[in-house]
C-alpha cells in the first residue's frame, strides 16, 4: 500500500487568512496527484489534477502546485472565506491504475 | 444532468446476509472505482475497473467482489457481511485512466450489525 500523507490533519484559520497545505507522495512510478474539496454530508468534489512536474494550477482563489522530484504537492487557498470550510484530500496514482488517497487536511474558517 | 448514483444510499443489515450495492454513471465512463471511507483513514480503494469486463485489487478488497458487465454499472457485493466493514461506501467515476478527475456518488452508509 502506497503512503499519501497529508499535513497538517486541521487547521483553523480567521476570514481573510491564507493558507496552504502539502501532500507527500512517493517519487517513483509517479502517474498523477489530484485534489479534492470533501463538505460535510456532501461528496467529494474535484479541484485538480496534475500530471507534470512543474504543473500549477488555479481556480479562483485556490492553487495548487507539483513536484513529481521530490514527491510533493502544495494546496493554497487565498483570502479563506467560511465557505472554504472543508476537507481537503490529495490522491495518488502510481502508474495507471489505482488510486491512493491521503486523510485529508479539515480546514475550518472562522468569520 | 451528468452524475453518479448510488443505491441504497443507508443500508443496516445483519452478519452473513448477503447484500449488494449499486452504482451507476451516465457519463461514458470508462474507468470505475469503489472507496470506503472510515475516521482518520481517508478514502480507501476497494476495486477499481478500467473498463468493461476489467476489474482490479485496490488497497482493501477482502470480503468485497464487484462486477463490471456494462460500462455505466460497478457494483460492489458483500457475500457475508462482517461488523468491521461498517463503512461509508462512494463510487466513482473518470473518463478514464486515474489522470483525469473522479466523479463521486452520494455515499452508501452501511451499518453491519
Amino acid at each position: 500500500i502506497l503512503n499519501v500523507e497529508q499535513s497538517p490533519q486541521s487547521l483553523h484559520v480567521q476570514e481573510g487568512d491564507s493558507t496552504n497545505f502539502t501532500c507527500s507522495f512517493p517519487s517513483s512510478n509517479f502517474y498523477a496527484l489530484h485534489w479534492y474539496r470533501w463538505e460535510t454530508a456532501k461528496s467529494p468534489e474535484a479541484l485538480f489534477v496534475m500530471t507534470l512536474n512543474g504543473d500549477e494550477k488555479k481556480k479562483g482563489r485556490i492553487s495548487a502546485t507539483l513536484n513529481t522530484k521530490e514527491g510533493y504537492s502544495y494546496l493554497y487557498i487565498k483570502g479563506s472565506q467560511p465557505e472554504d470550510s472543508a476537507t481537503y484530500l490529495c490522491a495518488f496514482s502510481a502508474g495507471r491504475r489505482a488510486l491512493t488517497f491521503g486523510s485529508g487536511t479539515r480546514l475550518q474558517v472562522q468569520p | 444532468e451528468a452524475q453518479v448514483t448510488q443505491n441504497p444510499r443507508y443500508l443496516i443489515t445483519v452478519t452473513g446476509k448477503k447484500l449488494t450495492v449499486t452504482c451507476s454513471q451516465n457519463m461514458n465512463h470508462e474507468y470505475m472505482s469503489w472507496y470506503r471511507q472510515d475516521p482518520g483513514l481517508g478514502l480507501r480503494q476497494i476495486y477499481y475497473s478500467m473498463n468493461v469486463e476489467v476489474t482490479d485489487k485496490g488497497d482493501v478488497p477482502e470480503g468485497y467482489k464487484v462486477s463490471r458487465k456494462e460500462k455505466r454499472n460497478f457494483p460492489l457485493i458483500l457475500e457475508s457481511p462482517s461488523p468491521n466493514q461498517t463503512s461509508l461506501y462512494f463510487c466513482a467515476s473518470s473518463l478514464r485512466e486515474p489522470d483525469n478527475e473522479q466523479f463521486f456518488g452520494p455515499g452508501t452508509r452501511l451499518t453491519v450489525l
